[in-house]
């Protein structure tokens, strides 16, 4: 089945502590990419990755990292979560080449920073 | 830069009624639009897109937008809903080579009985 998996769907950690939510999608896209959700301000990139080793800032890049080692894997680092950070995140990839531009998400993961 | 502005934050129902989620967008070229819903507890889920050609557009579940270039609008409508539908909407934009999509803040629909 085609899918894009995050683990872990939810987390609740203490401000300080380093940790990685990880993303694998196993459909070949080139195009993956990080979104954290907020009420009333609906979903926000952080990070974009446009293949292995390329990856940029999106609108909220702040406090976060990415690495783009392998194709279906982008992880998502926070190495010293704050409050503030506490968010549904979701990540996302789409094939690179082709018109449709849809995106696929995965499941979320609900972070919990005290 | 491109924006999207959904102008209800809640829209309440009866089942079986009609309903019709509002979405504008702002850009100065060319945008592919997209709505995606959120059931509870879950990913997002493509519901329609517009990407060219007619300006009405079928997707999944019953529903249809209408692409209105004049008004800058991308409003999404079923004429008959079922609680099933309870869910979060939300409405995207993005423009051709974007490495983005550009999501509206949501629309929270609740059925009622």
């Amino acid at each position: 089945e085609a899918q894009v998996t995050q683990n872990p769907r939810y987390l609740i950690t203490v401000t300080g502590k380093k940790l990685t939510v990880t993303c694998s999608q196993n459909m070949n896209h080139e195009y993956m990419s990080w979104y954290r959700q907020d009420p009333g301000l609906g979903l926000r990139q952080i990070y974009y990755s446009m293949n292995v080793e390329v990856t940029d800032k999106g609108d909220v890049p702040e406090g976060y990292k990415v690495s783009r080692k392998e194709k279906r894997n982008f992880p998502l680092i926070l190495e010293s979560p704050s409050p503030n950070q506490t968010s549904l995140y979701f990540c996302a990839s789409r094939p690179f080449s082709g018109s449709s531009y849809e995106q696929y998400f995965g499941p979320g993961t609900r972070l919990t920073v005290t | 830069a491109q924006s999207v502005t959904q102008l209800d934050s809640q829209v309440p129902v009866f089942e079986e009624a009609p309903v019709e989620l509002r979405c504008n967008y702002s850009s100065s070229v060319s945008v592919y639009l997209f709505w995606y819903v959120q059931y509870p507890n879950q990913g997002l889920q493509l519901l329609l897109k517009y990407l060219s050609g007619s300006t009405l557009v079928k997707g999944i579940n019953g529903f249809e937008a209408e692409f209105n270039k004049s008004q800058t609008s991308f409003h999404l409508r079923k004429p008959s809903v079922h609680i099933s539908d309870t869910a979060e909407y939300f409405c995207a934009v993005s423009v051709r080579r974007a490495q983005k999509l550009v999501f509206g803040q949501g629309t929270r629909l609740t059925i009622n009985p």
